[in-house]
């Protein structure tokens, strides 16, 4: 069995501070693990993903995630968040194809 | 197609009908997957289907949920006699293979009245 977990249902910033979004999982084997966002009545938007390799890894509007295998975590930051960043957000694993979701994190900026 | 795309995007049936949602995927992906949203909620797996294997259903609610594949192209998604706890968005995808991201459609709103 495979789970993703998302310890955090809401996470507040100012505009300008660092943005982290923490996730966990739990798999047998090497994980592919994935982030997704979602707008207000969007679709899911792939930022980035982990596969083999560096465990930075660095993905689209300016965000990257750190794979730390000892703590099987896969954690979301960005440097300097936005009020366009405001939005919810999915952590993936995917093993053997089946692909599942954590609960997701809805994130909020300030201006 | 450009992308994966779902019809309709809006459904409101009446409790006890049956409805078919339909999923076209990205030419050439192998795998395609079925999810369920309620509001403000998260990602509820439902099935997945990959190349010829057999599906993995683990997921449905309920014996009143299937889901076909026609070879690596469209999919469709039933619920019989719906209830109105069935209301939600119904979110498709696909992937060229395991370790490709999936890309989304923009999904189904379905509203049991």
């Amino acid at each position: 069995a495979q789970s993703v977990a998302q310890p955090e249902d809401q996470v507040n910033v100012a505009e300008g501070n660092p943005l982290t979004v923490k996730c966990t999982y739990s798999v047998s084997g090497n994980p592919y693990l994935f982030w997704y966002v979602q707008y207000p009545n969007r679709g899911l938007q792939f930022l980035l993903k982990y596969i083999t390799g560096d465990n930075l890894v660095k993905g689209s509007y300016g965000f990257e995630a750190e794979f730390n295998k000892s703590q099987t975590s896969f954690h979301l930051k960005k440097p300097s968040a936005l009020v366009s960043d405001s939005a919810l957000y999915f952590c993936a694993v995917n093993n053997d194809y089946k692909l599942s979701f954590g609960a997701g994190t809805t994130v909020t900026v300030r201006a | 197609g450009a992308g994966v795309s779902q019809s309709p995007s809006n459904k409101v049936t009446e409790k006890g009908k049956d409805v078919e949602l339909r999923c076209d995927p990205i030419s050439g992906h192998t795998a395609l997957y079925w999810y369920r949203q309620r509001l403000g909620q998260g990602l509820e797996f439902l099935i997945y289907f990959q190349g010829n294997s057999a599906p993995d259903k683990s997921g449905l609610p309920s014996d009143r949920f299937s889901a076909e594949r026609t070879g690596e192209s469209v999919s469709t998604l039933t619920i019989q006699r719906t209830q109105q706890e069935d209301s939600a968005v119904y979110l498709c995808a696909s992937k060229l293979q395991e370790n490709t991201e999936a890309f989304f459609g923009q999904g189904t709103r379905l509203t049991v009245v």
